[in-house]
Parts: C-alpha cells; sequence; structure tokens
C-alpha cells in the first residue's frame, strides 16, 4: 500500500463548479500535510498547507482528519486557471525529523 | 534569482554512460531534497541531506545512483551505468528546517528540474 493515495482524475469539471479532491495517508505518525500544485511541465509549488482545525485561502478550502487519516481540498467557483495536478504531501516521521512524502496526484480540467 | 536551480535542464544520454546533475538551494535552507517523476506520476522521493548528512535514502534507489552535498550548499546526483528506466525528470527541492523539531510549515520550494531521456 502507498503512503500516500489519491484519486489519479482526470476530474473534467465546467467554470464556476465546486470540486473536492480527497487524499489518505498510511502514517498515523504524519505529523503536516500540504497541497501543491503542479501545472504540466513545470514544478510543484506550495498551494496550502492544511492545518488540523481547516483552513481556507479565497476559494480553497483544506481539511484534515486525524482519525480516517484523510486530507481534503475543496475549490469553489472553479476557473481554468485551476486546471493542474494537485498533490497532497504528507511528512513521514524519520531518525531526524519530518520527511516530505507525495501523492500520486490528482489532475484537474477546468472547461469553459 | 534567488529560487532553487538545476544544471542542466535537459539531458540527453546514451544507455550505459554516467550522468551528474547539480542543484543550488535557497541559500539559508538546510534541508535538501532529491525526487524522481515520471509522467502521470508524483514526485518519487530518493534521498535528502540536512546540511552536508545524507540523512535518509529511498529503498528503491539502486548502488547506480549517489548524492553529495560536500560543503552543505550544493548538492549533485550521479547515475552511473544509466538505463532507459533512468529517465525521468529529477527534482530538486530545499526547505528550512530545524534539526529534529515539528515544524508544522515546512514549505518545500522546487527547482525545475532536470529531465533525462536515456536512449
Amino acid at each position: 500500500r502507498k503512503e500516500v493515495e489519491q484519486d489519479p482524475g482526470p476530474f473534467n469539471v465546467p467554470e464556476g463548479a465546486t470540486v473536492a479532491f480527497n487524499c489518505t495517508y498510511s502514517n498515523s505518525a504524519s505529523q503536516s500535510f500540504f497541497w501543491y500544485r503542479q501545472d504540466c511541465r513545470k514544478e510543484p509549488k506550495l498551494l496550502m498547507s492544511v492545518y488540523s482545525s481547516g483552513n481556507e485561502d479565497g476559494r480553497f478550502t483544506a481539511q484534515l482528519n486525524r482519525a480516517s487519516q484523510y486530507i481534503s481540498l475543496l475549490i469553489r467557483d472553479s476557473k481554468l486557471s485551476d486546471s493542474a495536478t494537485y498533490l497532497c504531501v504528507v511528512t513521514l516521521p524519520d531518525n531526524a525529523g519530518n520527511m516530505l512524502t507525495f501523492g500520486g496526484g490528482t489532475r484537474l480540467m477546468v472547461k469553459p | 534569482d534567488t529560487g532553487v536551480s538545476q544544471n542542466p535542464r535537459h539531458k540527453i544520454t546514451k544507455r550505459g554512460q554516467n550522468v551528474t546533475f547539480r542543484c543550488d538551494p535557497i541559500s539559508e535552507h538546510n534541508r535538501l531534497y532529491w525526487y524522481r517523476q515520471t509522467l502521470g506520476q508524483g514526485p518519487e522521493f530518493l534521498t535528502y541531506f540536512q546540511n552536508e548528512a545524507q540523512l535518509e535514502k529511498s529503498r528503491l534507489l539502486s548502488d547506480r545512483f549517489s548524492a553529495e552535498r560536500p560543503k552543505g550548499s550544493f548538492s549533485t546526483l550521479e547515475i552511473q551505468r544509466t538505463e532507459q528506466g533512468d529517465s525521468a525528470m529529477y527534482l530538486c527541492a530545499s526547505s528550512l528546517d530545524a534539526w529534529g523539531s515539528l515544524n508544522l510549515n515546512t514549505e518545500a520550494f522546487f527547482g525545475q528540474g532536470t529531465r533525462l531521456t536515456v536512449v
């Protein structure tokens, strides 16, 4: 079983739609959680951190459920520019601290 | 440009040759990661450094792969006797982490990657 799992998609949605992605992680000792965005043939970039209480940044809302070991990302009022791959990232404890581990990514395509 | 820099951006090599990639992290960042990414997959962890110490190495990494960060600044990743299966994007990332801390906002910044094609 992979340490961080995501539905690869693609999710095809019209502009203005609301879309949600989930991500599950296997290690209950995981400490920090993030969503990264990766455009085609570009490097990943941090979209937002995920806090235990849930957090919102404009049209984006991230939530963490430690009991069920999943993270979610909700995008409201989708824009064409939201089309990208969304990577769930978990820091796993290791001997020295926290190691970043990526899921396989969920591809989103927003269409006119 | 004060971001993470990787060189070369592209590398085409013949099977069996050795290749070396370089990563220059953001200057004050003490942690440096190497990842490999193939089409349609997420970045796969290879190894990482805390300053000059290599702390973790993926079990998936064969003995043909070696990484160094001799002075705790730039890092090199060498692949010996390349195989066609090594063709991928090799990504470097850096972050500022305190040793053993629960740093809950550890943003890693990525370079643009080195795309390796083994023919």
